[in-house]
């Protein structure tokens, strides 16, 4: 049955170092979601992508984290430099949605769990 | 979008129905109500949405009240299987999720 996958499932770096997180949307979605969640903040929204278009991204912090959709089946999440406040899990959701507002069901990755050093 | 406010947990015997509460005073026209819940260490899972009429699925039961204020997810059976933290969700665009409540289901 069809799922989100994301990799890594686990990642530990140091201090300063590029990550790169990666999602696999379920074939034929067309929105796609990026959170993340720690014990203090909840699931938060960081980004989404509505056709590969990021439409959100006021959620992420823009001087160290990026978000993209270099095609349809590959989003990424790329933290640069990291600092050990990002260490969260990082969940991907896919949606399809068939109007201008979002009210698809989105269905979630199992996370990529990040510690920074 | 609307602010919802759920309990922060409940208890549920094992084999009864979970009944889960959620306020949503706030609610707009176009605003659907959604439950997803997360189990310990994966990704929120999808139950089910509603707009304005009462919903049932494989896994609950969505009643909405009719001046859509609140709402009440229903599991009509609960197993120990779920356990996890459920959380309403009311929307028309982006999923804003909140603190939810964690339902413990007693053996």
């Amino acid at each position: 049955d069809a799922r989100v996958t994301q990799t890594p499932r686990h990642k530990v770096t140091e201090m300063g170092q590029e990550v790169t997180m990666r999602c696999q949307p379920i074939l034929g979605h067309n929105t796609v979601f990026w959170y993340r969640q720690t014990m203090m903040q909840g699931l938060e929204l960081l980004a989404y992508f509505r056709n590969r278009a990021p439409l959100d991204d006021s959620g992420m912090p823009k001087d160290r984290f990026s978000a993209e959709m270099p095609d349809a089946t590959l989003a990424t999440l790329k933290i640069q430099p990291s600092e050990p406040r990002d260490s969260a899990v990082y969940f991907c959701a896919s949606g399809l949605s068939s109007g201008a507002r979002s009210t698809d069901t989105q269905y979630f990755g199992p996370g990529t769990r990040l510690t920074v050093l | 979008d609307a602010k919802t406010t759920q309990p922060p947990s409940m208890d549920c015997a094992e084999g009864r129905a979970a009944n889960l509460p959620c306020n949503h005073s706030t609610i707009s026209g176009n605003e659907y109500v959604y439950w997803y819940r997360q189990i310990h260490s994966q990704g929120p899972q999808y139950i089910i949405h509603g707009l304005k009429n009462n919903e049932t699925n494989e896994m609950a039961s969505l009643i909405i009240t009719e001046d859509r204020k609140s709402s009440t997810l229903i599991l009509p059976h609960a197993t120990l299987r779920d356990t996890a933290v459920y959380y309403c969700i009311v929307r028309n665009d982006k999923i804003i999720f909140g603190k939810g409540t964690r339902l413990h289901i007693l053996p």
